[in-house]
């Protein structure tokens, strides 16, 4: 599974939008590029998935360029319930046996008034 | 559709006694996943079941842990003889049948906060 590099913390305003970048320079072709939430005291929850390109959905965007290497996960105009660790994981597990996820250290977000 | 149950949210276990946690799939998910999350840590990987077997138990420790997903019924965590070092929080996650959604969308439930006294 590749190996995933992301800022260990990030501050915002509310209103804001928040851009979080995630390396990722030995993904493979197969690779998946997934995005989890987690709040505190609460398991992850999924955000969004994505290939190559940009994907959308009514909580984020997330944008890849074309040698993938990298992906951006964009929260638009975020609140104070955005407040959360946000992780990147890079992967494609219908070909890899386990099926584990592999989570590193995540982004923790703050939101500030 | 509820979702991923986990009882009970919060355990406490004195040194040397045993701690069970369970784990209901959401309905129709045939594969479960243990992950732990030490204080101030991320989440780590322990095990991967499907019904009634054990697909990969990598992140397991060798000895007082054990996972089961019987045919009926909820998956179990157990932890035998506990020692401080295991206070963690606890989280299941499970996934659809393969040929559905794409496995690493999991779906993981609330946790069970243990601590070891």
């Amino acid at each position: 599974l590749a190996k995933t590099t992301q800022p260990i913390s990030m501050d915002s305003y509310e209103g804001q939008e928040v851009n979080i970048t995630c390396s990722h320079n030995n993904i493979a072709t197969n690779d998946y590029i997934t995005w989890y939430q987690q709040f505190p005291s609460q398991g992850p929850r999924f955000i969004i998935q994505g290939y190559k390109t940009k994907v959308t959905n009514e909580v984020a965007s997330l944008f890849i360029p074309a040698d993938r290497k990298s992906s951006t996960l964009s929260l638009p105009r975020v609140s104070l319930s955005d407040t959360a660790v946000y992780y990147c994981l890079v992967g494609d597990l219908i070909y890899n046996q386990g099926g584990k996820l592999i989570f590193g250290q995540g982004t923790e977000l703050s939101v500030k008034p | 559709n509820a979702g991923v149950m986990q009882n009970p949210r919060h355990l406490v276990r004195r040194r040397g006694q045993e701690a069970r946690l369970r784990c209901s799939p959401m309905k129709g998910h045939s594969h479960v996943y243990w992950y732990r999350q030490l204080p101030e840590e991320g989440l780590k990987f322990m095990v991967y079941l499907q019904k009634e077997n054990i697909i990969d138990e990598s992140g397991m420790p060798k000895e007082r842990f054990s996972a089961e997903f019987p045919k009926e019924g909820p998956s179990i965590l157990r932890i035998q003889q506990v020692v401080r070092g295991d206070s963690a929080a606890y989280f299941c996650a499970s996934s659809p049948p393969f040929g559905t959604e794409r496995t690493d969308t999991q779906y993981f439930g609330p946790g069970t906060r243990l601590t070891v006294l």
